[in-house]
């Protein structure tokens, strides 16, 4: 049974900090990684994919694979207000379709 | 480029009532995914379809049967509605082939409630 596993949270921080979202997942082959935001009463959106370890940045947001460790995060600086929503990581396995996902942090970012 | 679209946004229905969620997509992918959510218990998997003309179960599939239509639409029915089904219903799509996955893009979801 592959895992994926996030703290439910709520993770609060305050407005212009950083915002760390932890992913630990289960398979070790698992190969593609994806972090995607979703509002509430809004469906799931892209935000960032990696698949080699490291670091992958965009703008305010930074993806960070360790595979050796089976972990991914999610860094968000100067996180807004507008940031606060559930975030779930997603890990895929090459050969299988379906991507297993975590349940998601809630991240409230308080002004 | 509308991406993933799925209908209708909304439904009420009664209890043994069938209908259809519909999905389209227009990213030329190859496999599609029905989705639901429900507070607390994340997105769990109902059905994909990995590519045209091929369907398969996923973790909750009971209750339900889909069709792929073709490579672009993939619909999900709901033979006699449970007030267990009240769910929001996500569709989504994505491309993969031997080891590469691509992310899934997600349509709106439907809101569907039974009484």
């Amino acid at each position: 049974q592959k895992e994926v596993e996030q703290n439910s949270g709520p993770l609060s921080v305050p407005e212009g900090a950083i915002a760390s979202l932890n992913c630990t997942y289960s398979d070790r082959g698992s190969q593609s990684f994806f972090w995607y935001r979703q509002y509430s009463g809004k469906s799931p959106e892209l935000i960032m994919s990696i698949y080699s370890n490291g670091d992958k940045e965009d703008g305010r947001f930074t993806a960070q694979l360790n595979k050796a460790s089976q972990y991914v995060s999610l860094l968000i600086r100067d996180s807004q207000p507008s940031d606060s929503a559930t975030y779930l990581c997603a890990v895929a396995t090459g050969g299988s379709y379906i991507p297993t996902f975590g349940r998601g942090t809630s991240l409230i970012v308080h002004p | 480029n509308a991406g993933v679209t799925q209908t209708p946004k909304f439904q009420v229905l009664k209890t043994g009532q069938s209908m259809t969620l519909q999905c389209a997509q227009d990213m030329n992918h190859n496999s599609m995914y029905w989705y639901r959510q429900d507070p607390g218990m994340g997105l769990r998997l109902i059905y994909y379809s990995a590519s045209e003309g091929t369907t398969d179960k996923g973790e909750v599939p009971n209750g339900y049967n889909v069709s792929r239509l073709n490579k672009r639409e993939f619909s999900l029915r709901l033979e006699s509605a449970a007030p267990s089904q009240t769910s929001v219903y996500f569709c989504a799509s994505s491309f993969v082939r031997g080891q590469g996955h691509q992310p899934q893009h997600f349509g709106d979801g439907t809101r569907l409630s039974i009484l």
